[in-house]
Order: C-alpha cells, then structure tokens, then sequence
C-alpha cells in the first residue's frame, strides 16, 4: 500500500544546479500538491494542480516549475537551486471535495540542501 | 493572500494538564483540517470541520470550527507525553489547501 511515493529522499545540490524532485500517487487522486517546509515551520504551498492538465502557482512559486505528467505523477523542478531553496519538500494528493473529506495524504519527503 | 496564524508557536507541559491550540485567519474557508506531524514524516490528518460553530471529539481531543468559519481552535484534555508532536491546521478553498504557522507540542512525563 504505497500511497504517496518521493523521490529522491535526500539531495545536496551546488548553487545554479538543477533538479527535479519526483512524485507519484497510486490512489486515484484528482489533485496533488507541493509543499516546503522549513525547520520548525508550517507547510508553504509553492505549485498545485487541481486535476490532470492543469497546474496553478501557490504561495511560494519563484524558482520552480511543476508537470502534471499524467494524473499519477507530478514533478517539481528546480531549474537554477539557490540557498533559500534549502527546506523539506512535500508532495501530497486529494480527492477534492471527494468522499474523504479532503484528506491530503503526504510522501515521507524529500531533503534538500542547497550549498 | 490567505494566512493562518496558530498559537503558541511553542508549547511545553506536564503530564496530565490541559491545553488549548488556536488557528486564525481573515479568510473564509470552506473547511478547516487538524493535522499531526511526528519528525522525519508527512502530517497526518486528525479531523476535518465544515460547519461554522461544529465541535467534533476525538478521544481527549477536541476541535471547533467558528462561527464565521475563519478560526478553529484545538483542545486536549490531560495531555500525555505521547501527543508530543507538530500540530497544523490547514484551511481549504478551492482545491488549495493554506496550512499555519503550526505548534510545537512537548509533553513532559
């Protein structure tokens, strides 16, 4: 039973360096979601996608980019890493208004530093 | 912009006392969620309101939506050292969901 599933776990990336944090539901979610979180803080909303095809930007989008490869997987991406970029990424997925009330189910997250 | 400010940020007490958690906000949100994190994991849902002025019980835990549906507020009664934990609420609205600041939880044995 996997649920939300990260990818990688852990990264340490050089300034200007680009990746792409994966993710992928096997739930049947309409909407999935990223999020970062900073030591001791909330979560912050950077890029969500309410279903299949369409991607809007949250609270904190500068410096990403997302895909909605397909209604599985949504990637985020990060074409040139700074320092601020340092945080804990979340990925999670809903059934909205769905019939769990909205339950967003989380991945185990994924770590990066930025040096 | 939607914010959703808690309080206290930082909570530390004994065993068996009683605690209350509060979410407020200057937006209206469809529904209100109480999330649980433990370190190195994702939140986990607690409960969801929808109903301004609903009050739902979840052993010694009990939540409420405001009436105006802008504000929640988290109380734990005889707190044990097993609800230590980051504690978030999260407003949705519109398939966004706007988490806040969150609380710290330490309960002392």
């Amino acid at each position: 039973n996997a649920g939300v599933t990260q990818t990688p776990k852990f990264q340490v990336l050089k300034t200007g360096q680009s990746m792409t944090l994966q993710c992928a539901q096997d739930m049947n979610h309409n909407s999935m979601y990223w999020y970062r979180q900073d030591p001791g803080m909330g979560l912050r909303l950077i890029y969500y996608s309410a279903s299949e095809g369409t991607t809007d930007k949250g609270e904190v989008p500068n410096g990403y980019n997302v895909s909605r490869l397909n209604k599985r997987e949504f990637s985020l991406r990060l074409e040139s890493a700074a320092p601020s970029q340092t945080s804990v990424y979340f990925c999670a997925s809903t059934d909205w208004p769905g019939k769990n009330t909205g339950e967003l189910f989380f991945g185990e997250g994924s770590r990066l530093t930025v040096l | 912009t939607q914010l959703l400010e808690q309080s206290p940020q930082f909570l530390s007490i004994q065993e068996g006392e009683n605690l209350t958690v509060y979410c407020n906000s200057s937006s209206v949100f469809s529904s209100l969620q109480w999330y649980r994190q433990e370190p190195g994991e994702g939140p986990v849902l607690l409960v969801t309101v929808v109903t301004g002025g609903e009050v739902k019980k979840l052993k010694r835990l009990t939540f409420q939506f405001g009436d105006a549906r802008k504000d929640s507020s988290l109380h734990i009664t005889a707190a044990q050292p097993g609800d230590t934990g980051l504690y978030l609420c999260a407003g949705a609205a519109t398939y966004k969901y706007i988490f806040g600041t969150g609380t710290r939880l330490k309960v002392l044995a």
